[in-house]
Order: structure tokens, then sequence, then C-alpha cells
């Protein structure tokens, strides 16, 4: 079945430091693909999306392409600021009969010091 | 506009107690969703309403556990009895449409302890 696998944390990282987090997908047919990020006592926020394949989707400084060719989308920002400091979540919509439900990875913890 | 609400935020009981978790989407979306999150691990998809009907229910774990959305508009989720197992963190989310690329919002989460 379809599934998600992305790297496991946490990520520490020090303040302006490059971040990726990997993630790659099992799918049959042609998902969308999406980045959520859970902060400390909140829900879960979109962060960025891709629809197709080559897409890339970016929002507030992060970035990810979707490569059909290496079901991935990993995700990558140049420069990491403390309030980055979260849980992210890559998913993968997948169904049938037109209607779709997400399917979650395990979450990357990243905690990003001064 | 409002976002999605769930309450209660927390919810401590007792194993084979009741509990009823409740969900408002943002308004004009049809299509409510209920996930949940268990000890840290994925975030696993539970059902799908699309207005009042059940779409999809593939993901509900046995029939301890009942979702309803009566009129199309708030939705619940019981559990009952609960098992300590079903402690985790329930997500709520609505979306416009629910094809593949529309966006689904997440409400907060319940967050449930089973003692």
């Amino acid at each position: 079945g379809d599934s998600v696998t992305q790297m496991e944390g946490p990520v520490t990282l020090s303040e302006e430091a490059f971040l990726t987090i990997n993630c790659t997908y099992t799918a049959t047919g042609y998902p969308s693909l999406f980045w959520y990020v859970q902060y400390p006592g909140e829900g879960l926020q979109l962060l960025l999306k891709a629809t197709k394949a080559d897409d890339k989707g970016s929002n507030k400084g992060f970035e990810a392409t979707y490569r059909k060719e290496t079901t991935s989308f990993h995700l990558e920002k140049g420069s990491v600021q403390v309030s980055d400091s979260a849980v992210y979540f890559c998913a993968l919509s997948a169904g049938t009969g037109g209607y779709n439900k997400l399917i979650f990875g395990a979450g990357t913890r990243l905690a990003v010091h001064p | 506009e409002a976002g999605v609400t769930q309450f209660p935020s927390h919810s401590v009981i007792e194993k084979g107690q009741t509990v009823t978790l409740r969900c408002d989407p943002i308004s004009g979306h049809d299509n409510l969703y209920w996930y949940r999150r268990v000890m840290g691990k994925e975030i696993k998809f539970l059902l799908h309403f699309v207005k009042e009907s059940k779409q999809d229910e593939s993901g509900m774990p046995n029939n301890r556990f009942l979702a309803e959305r009566t009129g199309g508009t708030y939705s619940t989720l019981k559990v009952q009895p609960a098992e300590l197992e079903d402690s985790g963190v329930y997500f709520c989310a609505s979306s416009l449409q629910g094809f593949s690329a529309d966006t689904q919002y997440f409400g907060p989460g319940t967050r449930l302890t089973v003692l």
C-alpha cells in the first residue's frame, strides 16, 4: 500500500545552518505531496505542497521538489532560525473514487539552537 | 475566518469509560476527517465524511469507535469503552473539495489519556 518514510530525528542544528529533512514515498498513481509542521503546543499547519512531478513547493524559506524518478520530496531551508524548531511531517494524498486521505510519515523533530 | 476547532483539548479517563470528542470544521467545508497519532508514531487516518455521509471509514480501528456528523456540520468521535491503547492525540481536519490536491486544514487536536 501507499506509504511515506522520513528521516528519524531529532535533528539538532545551530541557527543559520542548512536544513534537509529527507522524505520518500511509495504510491500507486500520482499523489499530491505535502509538508506539515507542528509547532510546540499547536496543531498541524500546512507548510507547502506540490501536486505534480517537478513542482516545487515553497513557503517561509522552506522548499521541496516533487521528484517522481526518485519518489522523494525532501524539505530544505538555507538558514534555519530558532523559531523553526518544530515537528515536521511529510504526507501524501491517496485514495480512490476521487476522494483522498493523507498518509503521513512518522515526523521529524527539529531543534535549532542559538 | 475561524479555523478548525476541537473540544476538549485534553481528556483523561479511566479504562472502560466513554469519551466523546468534538470537531467543528471550517464553515463551508463539506469534507471532514479524523486522524490520530499514537505514542509519537505516524499520524494515521481514521475516517472521512462528505457532508453527513461516511465516504471512507477504513481506518477506524474497531467497533468501539463511533463517528457521527449530524447535519453535515460538526462531528463527534465517541470511544466506548476506552482501552489503554486508545491514548494519543486525535486530530480533525476539513477541506473544501476532498480531492488529491486539496489542502486539509487541521485543528489543534485532542490529547486523550486512558488510565
